[in-house]
């Protein structure tokens, strides 16, 4: 399957600091890209839609001007946790769909980034 | 009502059970039915992909969509301790399978030797 890299893994910052996360389709160039927010024992809850080249999408509920995203390129992705406090503490997943409508096509996913807010 | 239902588990099975998971549905206009695998502490993985009703088979995983009772389920022959896993169903209703996603809770297996 198609392969979606995300880094860091793991990453621990102070409270009031800004963290960036990136997302990279390795081998496809991913138009549209997702993030979600997974609490502990819980399904994804998708936090943002972010199109090459356009603004994200985001659900409701979500702090367009705490969680930044940009889709600079078709093959990467990033969110960016701004003023980062403990409750924004969470494993964020991105994935990526591959572009190519009608063909046995779906969402990949990366392989998360737990964030600790200190 | 949710739009996806699944029981959350704990489900426990002996070393070579034949495994069935299951997800209910309200919305018809959902098209594309994927089954994903998480790991603790990974990002999910795609098992299985099926459009529209039907049976469909890769190795050891069934996965079945029956769109007149809203029903879909993954079926695990010869489960093995490493199927111990988190399964999450997703359907899509959008233009594309990746479009409008919703994810079932999840599924928590455990297989024991």
């Amino acid at each position: 399957g198609a392969v979606v890299s995300q880094h860091p893994s793991r990453v621990i910052c102070k409270s009031g600091t800004s963290v960036k996360i990136e997302c990279r389709s390795l081998d496809f160039q991913a138009t549209t890209m997702f993030w979600y927010r997974q609490f502990p024992k819980q399904s994804l809850m998708l936090m943002a839609t972010s199109n090459e080249g356009s603004k994200a999408t985001y659900e409701q509920g979500v702090e367009k001007d705490k969680f930044l995203i940009n889709h600079a390129s078709l093959t990467l992705s990033t969110l960016t946790v701004t003023s980062a406090h403990p409750e924004d503490s969470s494993f964020y997943i991105c994935s990526a769909g591959l572009p190519s409508p009608g063909s046995e096509n779906t969402i990949y996913f990366g392989e998360g980034s737990w964030l600790t807010v200190v | 009502q949710k739009e996806v239902e699944q029981d959350p588990g704990p489900l426990s099975v002996p070393e070579g059970a034949i495994v069935s998971l299951n997800c209910t549905y309200s919305n018809s206009a959902f098209q594309y039915f994927m089954w994903y695998r998480q790991y603790s502490r990974k990002g999910p993985e795609l098992l299985m992909y099926t459009y529209s009703s039907g049976n469909k088979e890769d190795g050891r995983f069934t996965a079945q969509v029956d769109k007149s009772s809203k029903y879909i389920s993954l079926f695990i022959r010869d489960s093995q301790p490493s199927d111990s896993a988190t399964y999450l169903c997703a359907m899509s209703y959008g233009k594309t399978s990746y479009d409008k996603v919703i994810f079932g809770p999840g599924t928590s297996l455990s297989v024991i030797p």
